[in-house]
């Protein structure tokens, strides 16, 4: 069963812009994490955000998590072109086990 | 180099014919698990192993099986592929026993193809 939902589905933006994508999820978690793909690779882990915190920072991205609202946001600063990728949160909860639950993802074109 | 690898890279079967897909870690990481990823569905986990003889099901665990006799070590096993399992793999390890608190390294990935 799906449990992240992201959105937009796709997104195209001037590099310089920022990127923002979204994800709605499901069911209570213990975090929620961002992964980035390009094209048919390995997915690398950009951000970790635990259940009990709002907001992270790492270099130009920005994470914040609404539990209350089962929500959460990506936000990618002064986008560049190699950050043209498909982008995927994943929930992390111990319910029925310990498991990570992916979206289907944001694909980011970032034109130069 | 700190590494997960998955090995093929690439493979074109039959239906019903056995195969096995191999995922190694370097890292002495305790989490393991295996994901597909078809067009539209994100990532879905098939199976996960917090340790050594381990294992459990994840969201779509039908017509796959793991074994863990190794840390290091996670092979999934299709014992009758079907055209429906045809689909990019993926393998990951995490750190921690609780995944969910941990980030995952991926593997390249190997995508399959039964026909």
């Amino acid at each position: 069963s799906q449990q992240g939902e992201e959105d937009p589905q796709a997104l195209s933006i001037q590099e310089g812009e920022n990127a923002t994508m979204n994800c709605s999820y499901k069911t209570s978690i213990n975090n929620l994490q961002w992964y980035r793909q390009n094209s048919g690779r390995g997915l690398v882990h950009l951000i970790l955000i635990r259940s009990n915190e709002r907001e992270k920072h790492s270099g130009r991205l920005r994470v914040t998590l609404d539990t209350s609202k089962k929500s959460s946001s990506l936000l990618i600063t002064a986008s560049r072109a190699a950050d043209t990728a498909s982008y995927f949160c994943a929930t992390g909860s111990y319910t029925g086990g310990f498991k990570t639950i992916f979206g289907a993802g944001t694909r980011l074109f970032v034109k130069a | 180099e700190a590494q997960v690898t998955q090995n093929p890279r690439y493979l074109i079967t039959v239906t019903g014919k056995k195969l096995t897909v191999t995922c190694s870690q370097n890292m002495n990481h305790e989490y393991m698990s295996w994901y597909r990823q078809d067009p539209g569905l994100g990532l879905r986990q098939i199976y996960y192993s917090m340790n050594v003889e381990v294992t459990d099901k994840g969201d779509v665990p039908e017509g796959y099986k793991v074994s863990r006799k190794e840390k290091r070590n996670f092979p999934l096993i299709l014992e009758s592929p079907s055209p429906n399992q045809t689909s990019l793999y993926f393998c990951a390890s995490s750190p921690g026993v609780a995944a969910s608190y941990n980030e995952q390294f991926f593997g390249p990935g190997t995508r399959l193809t039964v026909l």
